[in-house]
């Protein structure tokens, strides 16, 4: 059964800041990776998805990485902002398309 | 892409009622996946609904509290049945849908439910 971890739980920096959050999958038959934002009470806007046969995707200030061999994905985030404040959520698809996702992390910026 | 629009976005419900919540997508797709956030947790995926067959559950949801119906590729309900406490979350619909050739999970805004 698919497990996905995510580091840190909870993350406080100030305004300006790089930052990365990790993810953890024990099983790499994936067929792909997304990394999904979630504002208190609200659903999910994704980020960006890497396909299990890439090995990075950008999307202005964030980039993702996915090494699968070893079963890890991270998530960088440049110049941080106080609207990036929010939870992350990293999630894999399987070959039956569900995603399985982890516990996220928590990220406030300060302004 | 794809669009899909729940309804409602937030409920508050008696203990022992039920709740219907409906998914509409703004193209056919294939299969559509429920899933439920607890308070403070991650999501959970619930059952997976295809057109024109029985729904597929996870360990620990049961159709009896969950009942799926998926009558069209553009449509689904999720019932939550007999509600507790315990039931109180957000219940998420979503799809898989193309964005420039690669296919990805596209999620509704939820519906956030509190039963008391």
């Amino acid at each position: 059964k698919q497990e996905v971890t995510q580091i840190p739980a909870a993350l406080s920096v100030p305004e300006g800041e790089n930052l990365v959050l990790n993810c953890s999958f024990t099983d790499s038959a994936i067929y792909n990776l997304q990394w999904f934002r979630q504002d208190p009470g609200k659903g999910l806007t994704s980020l960006l998805l890497i396909q299990s046969s890439q090995r990075e995707q950008t999307s202005g200030r964030l980039n993702a990485s996915l090494d699968k061999s070893s079963g890890r994905s991270t998530l960088y985030i440049a110049a941080s902002q106080p609207g990036d404040s929010a939870t992350y959520l990293c999630a894999v698809s399987g070959s039956a398309r569900q995603l399985t996702f982890g516990s996220g992390t928590q990220l406030t910026v300060l302004p | 892409s794809a669009v899909i629009s729940q309804k409602p976005s937030r409920d508050i419900c008696q203990r022992g009622t039920s709740l219907t919540i409906q998914c509409q997508v703004d193209s056919q797709v294939t299969m559509m996946f429920w899933y439920r956030q607890q308070p403070g947790q991650s999501l959970t995926l619930i059952a997976t609904a295809n057109q024109g067959s029985e729904a597929t559950y996870e360990s620990g949801f049961v159709i009896d509290k969950f009942p799926i119906s998926r009558p069209n590729l553009t449509f689904s309900t999720l019932t939550v049945s007999n509600m507790s406490p315990e039931d109180s979350s957000i219940y998420l619909c979503s799809v898989e849908g193309q964005q420039a050739g690669v296919k990805e999970a596209f999620f509704g805004q939820g519906t956030r439910l509190t039963v008391v």
